[in-house]
């Protein structure tokens, strides 16, 4: 049980290149969600997904796409890397809200560099 | 204003001590309520859910009044292995369940 995984660790990218960060669980959680870590600005949340086929917007997904074909996988597109997107980004995956307070268990996060 | 404020820090404080931070929220309909503890450049994990009744685990005991729309998480007989960023965190109510952090507040417990 892997818990929730993300790849790649590192990334350096140009100005308009475009990428794709990988997040995977193998927990089949339903909730997933995409966040970006800034210094001084907290997580923030860019992307997330309530299931296969489904997904919505954050507070911050201008230059950012997702998809979500299955339950486990939900990656996030760069389409035209900016150096303003340069951060760490985490990846999260929950089992729907009981009201029990469940759990959200993160990736190891991916840090990029946009030159 | 955003939705989650904590105070930045950092609390400096010797071992042993009783630490406390403060958080509030601004939106009332929120649903529920979590410290989450971040080493440096690690991911966050989940410290504990905060819930009306006050809910403790082991030195550490989380408040929540939704009156006032505060979070409280009070530290007892800190340990250097205490030292990290503390993150207050509330559910968005209209997005899934995600969350929506404070910055944190930084602790360094010290020898």
């Amino acid at each position: 049980n892997a818990g929730v995984t993300q790849t790649p660790k590192f990334q350096v990218l140009k100005t308009g290149q475009s990428m794709t960060l990988q997040c995977a669980q193998d927990m089949n959680h339903e909730y997933m969600s995409w966040y970006r870590q800034d210094p001084g600005m907290g997580l923030r949340l860019i992307h997330y997904s309530v299931g296969a086929g489904i997904t919505d917007q954050g507070e911050v997904p201008n230059g950012y796409n997702v998809s979500r074909s299955t339950t486990e996988d939900f990656p996030l597109r760069l389409l035209s890397a900016a150096p303003s997107q340069t951060s760490v980004y985490f990846c999260a995956s929950s089992s729907p809200p009981s009201g029990r307070g469940e759990t959200q268990y993160f990736g190891p996060g991916t840090r990029l560099l946009v030159l | 204003r955003k939705e989650v404020e904590q105070d930045p820090g950092p609390f400096n404080v010797p071992e042993g001590a009783t630490v406390a931070f403060n958080c509030t929220y601004s939106n009332s309909a929120s649903q529920s309520f979590f410290w989450y503890r971040q080493d440096c450049r690690k991911e966050p994990k989940l410290l504990m859910s905060v819930y009306s009744s006050g809910n403790e685990d082991g030195r550490f005991t989380a408040q929540l009044n939704r009156a006032s729309q505060y979070i409280s998480l009070l530290i007892r007989d800190s340990k250097l292995s205490d030292s990290a960023t503390y993150l207050c965190v509330v559910t968005k109510v209209y997005s899934g369940y995600a969350l929506n952090f404070g910055k944190g507040t930084s602790l360094l417990v010290t020898p």
